[in-house]
């Protein structure tokens, strides 16, 4: 069976220093992993997408995420965190050629001045 | 390019009645859409996948004379949460899969928060 875990429900960081989300995954199949964000009361904004094509993913505003398959990681990050990137972030996972998409529990992102 | 549109934004219904909540693709086509349920604090839970002139199909546990799906056009799909209750207040989002693109990647819409009194 597929599934994606956000590791931490939380994560709580001071504008300017750096930001990791952590997401493992668990697939039978080569997945498509996304990182998604929405803030409080909007739809879900796509950050990056790993399709198999690099394992190093840039995405918008400064995000990135790196594809580790000894780890079945797929770790969000960014150098420095704006009070804007404070939301909810989702590590999604679509496995093979199902279309469904598997949602992580989400983790919330608190900057603080 | 890419966007998914919901209407309404937001609705307040009273308990028995019934609802209608439009999703559409604005500049693609899509042969395929999803609805998903959101609770607050907690994560989107897949309601059911609406194919363009097919049934829905819906997930274990989600009723499906209580949420009337229509996918009746390549841009437009409709939820329909009939006999509204209560415990049905709920932020439902949609997306969208652009099935001309590699990676069948899915579009969401903004949401539609639904409160019934």
């Amino acid at each position: 069976a597929q599934s994606v875990t956000q590791l931490d429900s939380h994560v709580s960081v001071s504008e300017g220093t750096p930001v990791l989300l952590r997401c493992n995954y668990s697939s039978s199949y080569s997945p498509s992993l996304f990182w998604y964000v929405q803030h409080p009361n909007k739809g879900l904004q796509l950050l990056l997408k790993y399709t198999s094509a690099a394992t190093l993913v840039k995405g918008i505003n400064g995000f990135e995420a790196e594809f580790k398959k000894s780890e079945t990681s797929f770790h969000l990050t960014k150098p420095s965190a704006h009070m804007s990137d404070a939301a909810e972030y989702f590590c999604v996972g679509r496995a093979g050629g199902y279309n469904k998409l598997i949602f992580g529990a989400g983790t919330r992102l608190a900057v603080h001045p | 390019g890419a966007v998914v549109s919901q209407h309404p934004s937001w609705v307040i219904c009273k308990s028995g009645t019934s609802v209608k909540i439009e999703c559409r693709s604005l500049d693609f086509q899509a042969t395929t859409m999803f609805w998903y349920r959101q609770f607050p604090k907690q994560s989107l839970m897949l309601m059911a996948t609406s194919n363009e002139g097919s049934k829905a199909t819906y997930e274990q546990g989600v009723e499906k004379d209580k949420f009337l799906i229509n996918h009746a056009s390549l841009t437009l799909s409709t939820l329909t949460v009939t006999s509204a209750h209560p415990e049905d207040s709920s932020f439902y989002i949609c997306s969208a899969r652009d099935t001309d693109t590699l990676g069948y990647e899915q579009y969401f819409g903004p949401g539609t928060r639904l409160t019934v009194t």
